[in-house]
């Protein structure tokens, strides 16, 4: 079945680095957009950063930008998040979404399958 | 940027009573191609994200038909007919990049 599993979370002190990992499996990883989004304790749903399918194109949330750095291994059938100089305030789960399918042959986006299947998440904690 | 709000921010709600979220844009989410890519979510307590409608008012498979989605524009809403127990958890609207603030529904 479709199925994201995220890994890599932990303790780490401000200013430390972590990355992240999401496991795809169950559909075909390399036609579809991939996304990470953030839940701090307590507080709502947050995007961090998104990238297409090829890794051609990436956005990031203003809160990361410079910091965290989103990357994909199609062959591999992974999402990874680089997370560098670390604060506090990233202290959240972390989960991993699929976005839209792109056919690269058609150039059609179907976004019924936008935010269709998440992860279950991983934790970072930023504390001293 | 558009702003999602989502009201109200708790709502208690009587089992097998009828529940509805109300999710305003700050602008219109008609997409170019003519289509308004308005999702719904679910949080159960400890679990991760649910996409329970999409595009507006478009049931995902296994969502049970006690929800459903409505609106156009810049105002959308999320009813539940008749909430049960497994209703419990808090509710976000998505546009693009943005989430509501969530709705935080509850057994009275």
């Amino acid at each position: 079945q479709v199925q994201l599993v995220e890994s890599g979370g932990g303790l780490v002190k401000p200013g430390g680095s972590l990355r992240l990992s999401c496991a795809a499996s169950g559909f075909t990883f390399s036609d579809y957009y991939m996304s990470w989004i953030r839940q701090a304790p307590g507080k709502g749903l947050e995007w961090v950063s998104y990238i297409s399918s090829s890794g051609s194109t990436i956005y990031y949330a203003d809160s990361v930008k410079g910091r965290f750095t989103i990357s994909r291994d199609n062959a591999k059938n992974s999402l990874y998040l680089q997370m560098n100089s670390l604060r506090a305030e990233d202290t959240a789960v972390y989960y991993c979404a699929r976005r839209e399918k792109y056919d690269i042959l058609t150039g059609y986006y179907d976004y019924y399958y936008y935010m269709d299947v998440w992860g279950k998440g991983t934790t970072v904690t930023v504390s001293s | 940027d558009v702003v999602m709000t989502q009201s109200p921010l708790s709502l208690p709600v009587t089992l097998g009573q009828p529940a509805s979220i109300s999710c305003r844009s700050s602008q219109s989410l008609v997409y170019s191609d003519g289509n308004t890519y308005l999702n719904w979510f679910q949080q159960r307590p400890g679990q991760s994200p649910r996409r329970l409608i999409y595009k507006v008012s478009n049931r995902d498979s296994g969502v049970p038909d006690r929800f459903s989605g409505s609106g156009s524009g810049t105002d959308f809403t999320l009813k539940i007919s008749r909430v049960e127990a497994e209703d419990v958890g808090v509710y976000y609207c998505m546009q693009g990049l943005t989430f509501g603030g969530g709705t935080k529904v509850e057994i009275k």
